[in-house]
């Protein structure tokens, strides 16, 4: 079956500082993946999705993941952090034939001015 | 473009009253939808999912339904509360090909 982990619950860094937020997903096929962000009490907004080709993908708001089948890893990456992105970030890969999505449980991201 | 519609965006309910919630999307035609719940503090988790007219697939047995009248209206409901259906409750839409979903802004439902 169809799993998505992101290990960290909880992460915390500084304003200009890089990010990295790590996703593990068990999956038999070529996954479709996604990293969607969630401010508090709204709804998700898809940052950015891997289907194929290039295993480095760009999204909005500066993030990109990469792709690493070896590892079955889809890590999101920002270079320098902005206190608005301050919220919490969800890892999700596309179930196999059914267009449904299996969702990590979430990590919440914290920025130190 | 298209847009997903959510209302209520907060609802305080009793326990044992009934619940509709209603989501609508705009600019699409024939797309797939969902309800998903989010607890406070946890993932999602996905309750129906509709391809078409009428034709509703459950996730998870609970006391609520889902229904699909129109092709772009999504209804949740339950005949009676329970303290356990507080959530925040997210429709999405995808087309029919593509695993891409997008998210409406949510209900925040309080069962008291």
């Amino acid at each position: 079956a169809q799993s998505v982990t992101q290990p960290d619950i909880h992460i915390t860094v500084s304003e200009g500082a890089s990010l990295e937020l790590r996703c593990n997903y068990s999956y038999g096929a070529t996954p479709y993946l996604f990293w969607y962000v969630q401010s508090p009490g709204q709804g998700l907004q898809l940052l950015l999705k891997y289907f194929s080709g290039d295993t480095l993908v760009q999204g909005i708001k500066g993030f990109e993941a990469e792709f690493k089948r070896s590892q079955s890893s889809f890590n999101l990456r920002k270079p320098s952090v902005h206190w608005s992105d301050a919220a919490e970030y969800f890892c999700a890969v596309g179930a196999s034939n059914t267009g449904k999505l299996i969702f990590g449980q979430g990590t919440t991201l914290q920025v130190k001015p | 473009s298209q847009t997903i519609h959510q209302w209520p965006a907060t609802l305080v309910q009793p326990v044992g009253s009934p619940l509709s919630l209603e989501c609508t999307v705009e600019g699409t035609s024939n797309p797939n939808l969902y309800w998903y719940r989010q607890a406070a503090g946890r993932g999602l988790q996905l309750l129906f999912y509709s391809v078409g007219i009428g034709q509703i697939s459950s996730e998870v047995p609970q006391n609520l339904s889902a229904s699909r009248p129109q092709d772009r209206q999504f209804i949740l409901s339950s005949k009676k509360l329970l303290l356990s259906d507080s959530g925040f409750y997210l429709c999405a839409w995808s087309w029919d090909i593509s695993y891409e979903q997008y998210f409406g802004p949510g209900t925040r439902l309080t069962v008291t």
